[in-house]
């Protein structure tokens, strides 16, 4: 059974640090791993699709690597704003015929100016 | 026609109701999910449809039924409202297996 982990939960930092969000899931059995961003409330907004033959994704300031393998991924957001603050939420897309995308819990992320 | 339409956006209901929440997803996309997300957690599937047919589903009771249509739209019906059913429910549609889901912003159900 395909599990998702989020680590941290929640993460303060001061405006214009770099920052690693992490993602570990436990089959590598994938299609691909999206990264989504939820602000409260709010639906959410896909900020990268990882395939699961693809090593990286990059979208402007942010970065989504996937190690299959070892069942991994991570986010990287450079020079981060206070408009970066929300959930940001993993899914991984799990092979087969159930096609349902599986989450991680998220980590909250606040960037203080 | 792009992205994905969620109506009504907010919507409040008596214990014991039924109600019929309504996604629009993107032209070509054959598979559309939904999914329950209640405050402060992450989101739960609910069921999926590709090319009109469920698929998958997860630990919902038989209340919660779908159907999609072959304009590409589809629906949640939930009957017999319980309290524990106030959440934010999502609809995401894909064009096949292998590419990404496209969220639409959510209906906010309340249950009084």
């Amino acid at each position: 059974k395909q599990e998702v982990t989020q680590i941290p939960a929640a993460l303060s930092v001061p405006e214009g640090e770099n920052l690693v969000l992490n993602c570990s899931f436990t089959d590598s059995a994938i299609y691909n791993l999206q990264w989504f961003r939820q602000d409260p409330g709010k639906g959410l907004t896909s900020l990268l699709l990882i395939q699961s033959s693809q090593r990286e994704q990059t979208s402007g300031r942010l970065n989504a690597s996937l190690d299959k393998s070892s069942g991994r991924s991570t986010l990287y957001i450079a020079a981060s704003q206070p408009g970066d603050s929300a959930t940001y939420l993993c899914a991984v897309h799990n092979a087969g015929n159930n096609r349902k995308l599986i989450w991680g819990l998220g980590t909250s992320l606040a960037v203080n100016p | 026609e792009t992205g994905v339409t969620q109506s009504p956006t907010h919507l409040i209901k008596t214990r014991g109701q039924q109600v019929t929440l309504r996604c629009s997803s993107q032209s070509g996309h054959n598979t559309v999910s939904w999914y329950q997300q209640a405050l402060g957690q992450g989101p739960q599937f609910i069921f999926q449809y590709y090319r009109e047919e469920e698929n998958g589903r997860g630990n919902f009771p038989p209340r919660f039924s779908g159907l999609q249509f072959p304009n590409y739209s589809s629906e949640l019906n939930v009957n017999a409202l319980e309290l524990d059913d106030s959440a934010l429910y999502l609809c995401a549609s894909s064009p096949d297996r292998g590419y990404g889901y496209t969220f639409g912003s959510g209906t906010r159900l309340t249950v009084v």
